[in-house]
């Protein structure tokens, strides 16, 4: 089994539309999540981090983490074409290497 | 300028050929990062360096060597390349500070072995 898995899409929603975007982990061990945005032909970046269980909101993107159920998502409200990339989440513990899902290709289609 | 730098960004070589790939930073961390990505594979470890005098090996290093010439430059290594090493190729870096491995990478090398 993976440590974490992500369902890898292609997922294609209209303009406006709200996104939702998930991960599930094993290792109970982890603390922190991360979600990159990754363009075409670039590297990842970082969108959002999050601490342990809760929810965290930056603008349009709420990040949502569940340690119960060992999973993790990522919303995000009124989509916009320029959001269609790759979305990754990442997740450690501790001050240890970060794992990271497969990526989930979105297109937001005008 | 970029943060994370990565020469070349593509690159097309032969089968048994070795090739270098190149990685400076300037955030000042510690710890960087090499990573590979393939379509449904996502991004796998290949070496990581926690400081100058610190290599590990990650998940996928077979095949693959680095070095950590300073806290800034980290160059990996094919030294006899095949085909199934076509990928690409990401460095990233983190301070591993607070608890956490926050990752900032650089803008990839496309590498294509014949």
């Amino acid at each position: 089994q993976k440590e974490v898995e992500q369902d890898p899409g292609p997922l294609s929603v209209p303009e406006g539309a709200i996104v939702s975007l998930n991960c599930t982990y094993s290792n109970s061990a982890f603390q922190y999540f991360m979600w990159y945005r990754q363009y075409s032909r670039k590297g990842p970046e970082l969108l959002m981090y999050t601490y342990s269980s809760g929810n965290k909101e930056d603008g349009r993107f709420t990040a949502q983490v569940d340690k119960s159920s060992k999973y993790i998502s990522l919303f995000i409200r009124d989509s916009q074409p320029s959001d269609s990339a790759t979305y990754l989440c990442a997740m450690g513990a501790g001050a240890n290497n970060l794992f990271f899902g497969t990526g989930t290709r979105l297109t937001v289609i005008p | 300028d970029a943060d994370v730098t990565q020469t070349p960004r593509n690159r097309i070589t032969k089968t048994g050929k070795r090739i270098m790939l190149e990685c400076s930073q300037t955030k000042g961390h510690d710890r960087m990062y090499w990573y590979r990505q393939d379509p449904g594979l996502g991004l796998r470890l290949i070496y990581y360096s926690f400081d100058v005098k610190d290599i590990n090996k990650g998940e996928i290093s077979d095949g693959y060597s680095v070095s950590r010439q300073a806290q800034a430059k980290f160059s990996l290594s094919l030294e006899s390349a095949i085909p199934n090493q076509t990928a690409l190729y990401f460095c990233a870096t983190s301070d591993g500070g607070q608890g956490t491995d926050t990752q900032y990478f650089g803008p990839g090398t496309r590498l294509t072995v014949l």
